[in-house]
């Protein structure tokens, strides 16, 4: 199975920061990821698929880089509704598998 | 508007079976392949079983191969998951989600499945 490695597993930034959360996939996926948000409580809700698509009516202070085995999500301007733990997902083959998450915390 | 409700969850005793159902609704349900994603208490997302739109294609996690069965049903809009012999360690909440090509876009409420003595 391919394994996700998701950095860092938290973050504390202040509201207007530029965030970055990185995801590295053991071997190649081409653009097969997407990134999801969870907020406590609720289920996952897609905000980029195919690397670096937004989910129609996403925030545009998200975005999503990389290609391969490497790849980004990059919040600009972080909001106070932007608290939630992010996971990566790879969906280039079976079993698709996530990575461990980042809990991003406001300062 | 596009709907994926979780239902049959509840709490088991260890080896027993039960059966989860995800009923859909406001989209083309046979266009779409569909997916169970658990999460145990306090941890990060699993995915664990996926079946293709056709029903033609069926995935499972290597922890639950030969224990759990994924079906669905075009004509009623609906995907179950059928669990036989859990453990402890299948305790979590499940998700169906939806994916039409790509990552999953529309999710369930989730449904919470206990096994405990």
């Amino acid at each position: 199975a391919i394994q996700m490695t998701q950095s860092p597993s938290s973050l504390s930034a202040s509201v207007g920061d530029r965030v970055t959360i990185t995801c590295r996939s053991s071997q190649g996926i081409g653009h097969d990821l997407g990134w999801l948000q969870q907020k406590p409580g609720k289920p996952p809700k897609l905000l980029i698929y195919v690397a670096s698509t937004v989910q129609g009516g996403g925030p545009s202070r998200f975005s999503g880089s990389g290609s391969g085995t490497d790849f980004t999500l990059t919040i600009n301007s972080l909001q106070p509704e932007d608290v939630a733990t992010y996971y990566c997902l790879q969906n280039y083959n079976f079993p698709w598998t996530f990575g461990q998450g980042t809990k991003v915390e406001i300062k | 508007q596009v709907q994926l409700v979780e239902s049959g969850g509840g709490v088991v005793q260890p080896g027993r079976s039960l059966r989860l159902s995800c009923a859909t609704s406001g989209f083309s349900f046979s266009n779409y392949a569909i997916l169970w994603v658990r999460q145990a208490p306090g941890k990060g997302l699993e995915w664990v079983a996926g079946i293709s739109y056709d029903a033609r294609n069926k995935n499972y996690a290597d922890s639950v191969k030969g224990r759990f069965a994924i079906s669905r049903d075009n004509s009623k809009s609906t995907v179950s998951l059928q669990m036989n012999n859990l453990r402890s360690d299948d305790t979590a909440t499940y998700y169906c989600a939806r994916s039409f090509t790509a990552s999953p876009d529309h999710w369930g409420q989730g449904t919470l499945v206990t096994v405990s003595s």
